[in-house]
Parts: structure tokens; sequence; C-alpha cells
């Protein structure tokens, strides 16, 4: 298996809701990232686990919270979202931190906050 | 200056023309160097990675670094309709902490 899950692929949350979104990978990495892209830019760095530890917070606002259950799996919980945090959600994974030769990035979640 | 350029295109070429998408970057650190390809709303996809100054080969795909220049370049043979999508040039430090996109060219390949 190649391959990180993401789940759902598109989801719609109105700025009350709260909703989460799911990451799986069964390659063996120890090291998983969440992504934020917006339309015709380049993904910015949210979050990166290492060995299940939260290793960096690029200053994400606590509407956004990440969870790393076990070694395979990566959450995103998401709270009171705004409009402008409609995106795409990629997550990420590596085999170790500090991953000198790229990652592997699932197809994403479309969010969309209304 | 940005850490990392690119020409965010739009770059239109007809079906078997040799394509040419660069990057440019200003920090001496960075070791590794990867191209990414991305097609809509999809999640970008490792095409190749290469190692301090060179060239790298895979199939129809040539990577290029010049270090002394900071420059690098990715070729594309015979290119396909199919090759149709954004290409990110990303690059790291070599302890990989510091992983850094360029904001990508969107390319066409016209039938």
């Amino acid at each position: 298996d190649t391959e990180v899950t993401q789940t759902p692929k598109h989801l719609v949350m109105g700025m009350t809701n709260k909703k989460s979104l799911k990451c799986e990978q069964h390659m063996g990495h120890r090291a998983m990232y969440w992504y934020k892209q917006k339309a015709k830019k380049p993904p910015e760095l949210m979050f990166v686990y290492s060995y299940e530890k939260l290793s960096i917070n690029e200053s994400v606002p606590s509407r956004f919270s990440p969870e790393c259950p076990n070694s395979s799996l990566l959450n995103l919980h998401l709270h009171a979202l705004q409009p402008e945090d409609s995106a795409l959600y990629l997550c990420a994974s590596s085999q170790g931190p500090g991953q000198k030769d790229g990652y592997t990035f699932g197809s994403g979640t479309r969010l969309t906050v209304v | 200056q940005k850490e990392v350029e690119q020409d965010p295109g739009p770059l239109s070429v007809p079906e078997g023309a040799i394509v040419s998408l660069n990057c440019t970057y200003s920090n001496s650190a960075f070791q590794y160097f990867m191209w990414y390809r991305q097609y809509s709303r999809k999640g970008p996809e490792l095409l190749m990675y290469t190692y301090s100054s060179g060239n790298k080969e895979d199939g129809r795909f040539t990577a290029q670094v010049d270090k002394s220049s900071k420059y690098i370049s990715l070729f594309i043979r015979d290119s396909q309709p199919s090759d149709s999508a954004t290409y990110l040039c990303a690059m790291s430090d070599n302890y990989g902490q510091n992983f850094v996109f360029g904001p990508g060219t969107r390319l066409s390949v016209l039938p």
C-alpha cells in the first residue's frame, strides 16, 4: 500500500458546525503532515506530527485542532470555521521527520465553509 | 524576494513539444530538489527527486540542478495532453527541516 487516504473528499459545513477530516497511511511512515491549499497557490504547511507527537504548528488558529491517535492515522478537527478557511486540505506522510526527498500526499478534502 | 520563484504560466504547448519548467531560489542551504505534478482537484504527486547539482532522467522527464546559479529545471520530452497539470518545484535543506514549495506553473498540452 503506497497511498495516503483522506476522507471525506468533499465537505460543506456551516460556521457553527464541528467536523473532522481523516487521513490514513499504511506505509509505516512516522511523520505526517497537514497542508492547506488555496486555489492557484502552493500548499501551505499547517502541522507536523513526528512519531505521533506534534512537532510543528505553523501558527494555525485554534479553530483547527490536529490529533494523531496512532502512527497510521491523522485527524484534523474543525470548529467555528470562517468562509476564508474554504480550501483543499492535504494530508502527507514521509518515512521520518526531516525527510529530504519528498512526501506522499493524499488527494485532499475540499472544504467549503458557508 | 521570495524564497522560491516559479513562472506561474499558464504555459500552453502543442502535443509532442519539449517543455521546460524552471525555478529559482535564494537559500544556498537547499540541497534536495523535487518536482511534483498536481492535477486539478488532486493532491501533489512526486515526479522527480535530485540531490545537489546534476541531471536525473526518468522516462520522458529530466531534472537538472545548477546550484551555482540557484536554478532548477524540469524537461518533459514528447509532451502529451495527459501532462497537463500544475508543476510545483520543492526543495529542502540538508536536514529536511526547511521544506519549501514553489508557487507552481500551470501547463496545458494541446492535442
